[in-house]
Formats: C-alpha cells, structure tokens, sequence
C-alpha cells in the first residue's frame, strides 16, 4: 500500500525553539494533507489542513502563527512549532489523500513524539 | 455536526476469546465513510478497514469482521480468536461529504484493548 513517512519520529527540543516535522507521501501524489494532534491516552485532534500550493485552513482553536504548516510540492507538507513550550508536547500524525482516488483513500504517516524539556 | 462514540474506553480479554469493539456515529450527512484504524503502543495509524455509507455489507477479512449497521448508525468490529498481539488502542472514524475527504476523519476517544496471555 501507499506509504506515507514523517521525519522525525520523535524529537526533544529546548523550550523556546522550534521544531519542523515533516510528512511525505512516498509514492503517490498528495493535494491534500492533514495535521492531527494526539495527546497521551486521547484521540486524534484535527489541527489544520494542508493544501499545496495554497495556505492550510486552521480548525478552531488552533493558533496559526504558532503552527506554521507549508506544503509546497505534491509529496510534501511541513509542520513547524514555533517557539515551543512543554505544553506542546504531544503525538503528531499527517494523513496524505491520494489524488487518484478521488479523497476516498488516505494515509497515515507513523507519527512524531514532541517533547518539549 | 458529525461524532463518533466508542463508549468502550477500555476491554481486557482472554486470549482465544471473541472481542467485540463497539462505534456509535452520528452525521448529517448520507454520504460518508467509516474507518477502523489500530494503534499499538509503537503509535503509528494502521489502517483495517474503510465502508462508504452505501454499502452495508458485512465484511470478514481473516479473523476480523465488521457489522455497519445504518438503522442504528453503528459500525461494530469483532475480532474472533483475540491474539496477544491485537493489544492495542482502535479508533473508529468518520469522513462526511460527497467529496469525500478521507484524510479529514473524526475519531472516537479509542477503546483500549488488551488481550492476555
């Protein structure tokens, strides 16, 4: 099946810095691609959507210039957190649709553990 | 508004026992998707499995089968002969709209499964 990878799978940063993950869709093309947060024992939260080409559209609550998503080619979406603060420390997954299957197929990547010393 | 419920939070069985995983949604929409993903304590999103809204079909794919029930707006996952390595965390999700955006899903709170030896 498709494969969908996020570099890196955990990272541990200094408070006050910031981080980029990354989300690839390795073999196929990607319009569309998602950011969910997942804190310890809960669900998948929305964060934003991510357009190529275009700016990501935000869900409520999520603040924007703190989470800084880019996705400038088919295959590649970028989350950056911006001067992070333990209260971010969190699970991150990215979905990537599949273009040719109309939406009705994504993947997920294997997800980026974020602590935040 | 859509919503999952899997009011489950936490199942322990026996190994060889059969599992029943509960998911209640709600959407209105009638034109949707439904998923089961599992999670393992490593944390990546493995997909099991996907049904559209249109077809209500049971599904058994090895020791794992899938009652969508529409009447009752539920999506009920069995696992037959549980195994040690089904331990995990399972999500039910739901992707609404005609323009189905897979990657874009609200998940249910998860049921945490446990399967002993």
């Amino acid at each position: 099946g498709a494969v969908v990878s996020q570099h890196p799978s955990w990272v541990i940063c200094k408070s006050g810095t910031s981080v980029k993950i990354e989300c690839r869709s390795l073999d196929f093309q990607a319009t569309t691609m998602f950011w969910y947060r997942q804190f310890p024992k809960q669900s998948l939260m929305l964060m934003a959507t991510s357009n190529e080409g275009s700016k990501a559209t935000y869900e409520q609550g999520v603040e924007k210039d703190k989470f800084l998503i880019n996705h400038a080619s088919l295959t590649l979406s970028t989350l950056t957190v911006t001067s992070a603060h333990p209260e971010d420390s969190s699970f991150y997954i990215c979905s990537a649709e599949d273009v040719d299957t109309g939406g009705t197929e994504a993947f997920f990547g294997q997800g980026t553990r974020l602590t935040v010393v | 508004a859509q919503k999952v419920t899997q009011a489950q939070t936490e199942i322990s069985v026996v190994e060889k026992e059969d599992v029943t995983l509960d998911c209640v949604y709600e959407t209105r929409d009638t034109t949707y998707y439904l998923f089961w993903y599992k999670q393992p304590p490593s944390g990546e999103l493995v997909f099991l499995i996907r049904r559209n809204s249109f077809d209500e079909q049971n599904e058994i794919s090895g020791r794992y089968s899938w009652n969508f029930q529409k009447s009752t707006s539920s999506f009920n996952f069995t696992i037959t002969a549980s195994q040690v390595v089904d331990s995990a965390v399972y999500f039910c999700a739901l992707s609404e709209g005609i323009n189905t955006n897979a990657g874009k899903s609200t998940f249910g709170d998860g049921t945490t499964l446990t399967v002993k030896p």
